[in-house]
């Protein structure tokens, strides 16, 4: 079955550490995306890529990094710049179709903690 | 800018009615709603396009009123499986189909 795999399901960093977050999709997905959830909030965006070789900040892209070099992988890198990393971290991608259009497929979350 | 999601958080009892809105201060293209449960992923569950096209769930109905750039999700007859967080993400008029997540509105249907 199709899907986006998410992986650590927790994760837990010291402070001063960059740390990657990955993603990986086999959905054939063009557009992948990084959300950030805290508690009780919703969902943030801070990177989006529509193409391989190609993405863009979102609204809260300041001490993160990424790279698209191949279609299905989209890591995200936390890095030490980010002052308050703890969060949900939500990976996503979508592609048209006629059943969804632009529907997000999720997948299952990072869970990040600062030690 | 994030669309508002109202009410922040509604309890029904099986079988009972509720709408929660999404409004947004931008033009928009069109309009997601996605339920999560407790620690897990948003699942989608519709979208609605410019144009009146509604594509998604069977059971959960939802509008997109353009004029006001609001939408409105309708939970009919409720069931337990429909508690969950419900957010809205809207996609704003050549965005390139990015989404801005509203705040979430907290349902618990209850037997």
């Amino acid at each position: 079955d199709g899907g986006i795999t998410q992986s650590p399901k927790y994760l837990f960093r010291k402070e001063g550490q960059n740390v990657t977050l990955s993603c990986e999709q086999n959905l054939n997905h063009d557009a992948m995306y990084w959300y950030r959830q805290d508690p009780g909030q919703g969902l943030r965006l801070i990177y989006y890529s529509q193409i391989v070789n190609d993405f863009q900040k979102g609204d809260i892209a300041e001490g993160y990094s990424v790279s698209r070099e191949k279609k299905e992988s989209f890591p995200l890198t936390v890095t030490s710049a980010q002052k308050n990393p703890t969060a949900f971290y939500l990976c996503a991608s979508s592609s048209w179709t006629e059943e969804r259009g632009y529907g997000y497929t999720f997948g299952s979350g990072t869970r990040l903690t600062v030690v | 800018q994030q669309p508002v999601q109202s009410p922040q958080a509604v309890i029904l009892r099986e079988g009972e009615d509720a709408v929660i809105n999404c409004s947004s201060s931008k033009a928009l293209y069109s309009v997601h709603w996605y339920r999560q449960k407790h620690g897990e992923a948003p699942v989608f569950l519709m979208i609605l396009l410019k144009g009146g096209e509604q594509k998604g769930h069977e059971k959960i109905s939802a509008s997109f009123n353009e004029k006001k750039q609001q939408s409105s999700l309708y939970l009919t007859a409720s069931q337990l499986s429909y508690s969950g967080t419900y957010f809205c993400g809207t996609e704003r008029k050549a965005a390139g189909n990015k989404l801005t997540f509203g705040g979430g509105t907290r349902v618990l249907v209850k037997p």
